[in-house]
């Protein structure tokens, strides 16, 4: 049982070039989520998931994509990328929010910088 | 617009010392009020949680204290330890609606716990 994996874990890229962050679970969660990490900001919620095939805005989602063609996975695209989104990127996921356990599962990341 | 503040920013104590960490919120939809721990170069995890019918829960050497009318809770670490040391986040979210499992972060605060 890996829990929540994530693919790459660094990258730098240069302005203008595009990329996919891979993220995976193993715990048949029908929620997912992609969070960026910067310093003095806490964790700021990108797009998130509830089942397959649906996404839905979070609160900064300007300049990325995502998709859940599958259960399991969840892809964030960045088109064309920007120093701006130089930042360190974690996926979660939980399973359907009960009332009782509300865990989110994050990966261990993704460093990415954008020159 | 940054819905849950946390304090302090850094925070440096002496092995069994209590270690404070303050949340603030605005948004009183918000019923579940979740600590993430998260060591350098991994993904935050769960560390304990509350919800704001009571006000307060223990969990070993962690205590979530909540205040519903002033909307603030923090956390206290009990006889804390070097291994203690880590970035800690408070978040917040409200069980239904189109918020279903949204968590709101707030900035994070690096405890520092020397031996």
């Amino acid at each position: 049982n890996a829990g929540v994996t994530q693919t790459p874990k660094f990258r730098v890229l240069k302005t203008g070039q595009s990329m996919t962050l891979l993220c995976a679970q193993d715990m048949n969660h029908e929620y997912m989520y992609w969070y960026r990490q910067d310093p003095g900001m806490g964790l700021r919620l990108i797009h998130y998931s509830v089942g397959e095939g649906t996404t839905a805005k979070g609160e900064v989602p300007d300049g990325y994509n995502v998709s859940r063609l599958k259960k399991q996975n969840f892809l964030l695209g960045l088109e064309s990328a920007a120093p701006s989104q130089t930042s360190v990127y974690f996926c979660a996921s939980s399973s359907f929010p009960s009332g009782a356990t509300d865990t989110q599962y994050f990966g261990p990341g993704t460093r990415l910088t954008v020159l | 617009q940054q819905q849950v503040k946390q304090s302090p920013q850094s925070l440096i104590v002496q092995k069994g010392g209590i270690p404070i960490i303050n949340c603030a919120y605005e948004n009183t939809a918000f019923d579940y009020f979740p600590w993430y721990q998260q060591f350098p170069g991994k993904g935050p995890a769960l560390l304990i949680a509350i919800r704001p019918d009571v006000s307060e829960k223990k969990e070993g050497r962690f205590t979530i204290s909540f205040n519903k009318s002033a909307k603030q809770f923090s956390l206290h670490i009990m006889d804390s330890q070097p291994g203690d040391s880590a970035t800690y986040f408070c978040a917040a979210s409200r069980t239904g609606g189109t918020s279903y499992g949204k968590l709101t972060f707030g900035q994070g605060t690096i405890l520092t716990v020397h031996p």
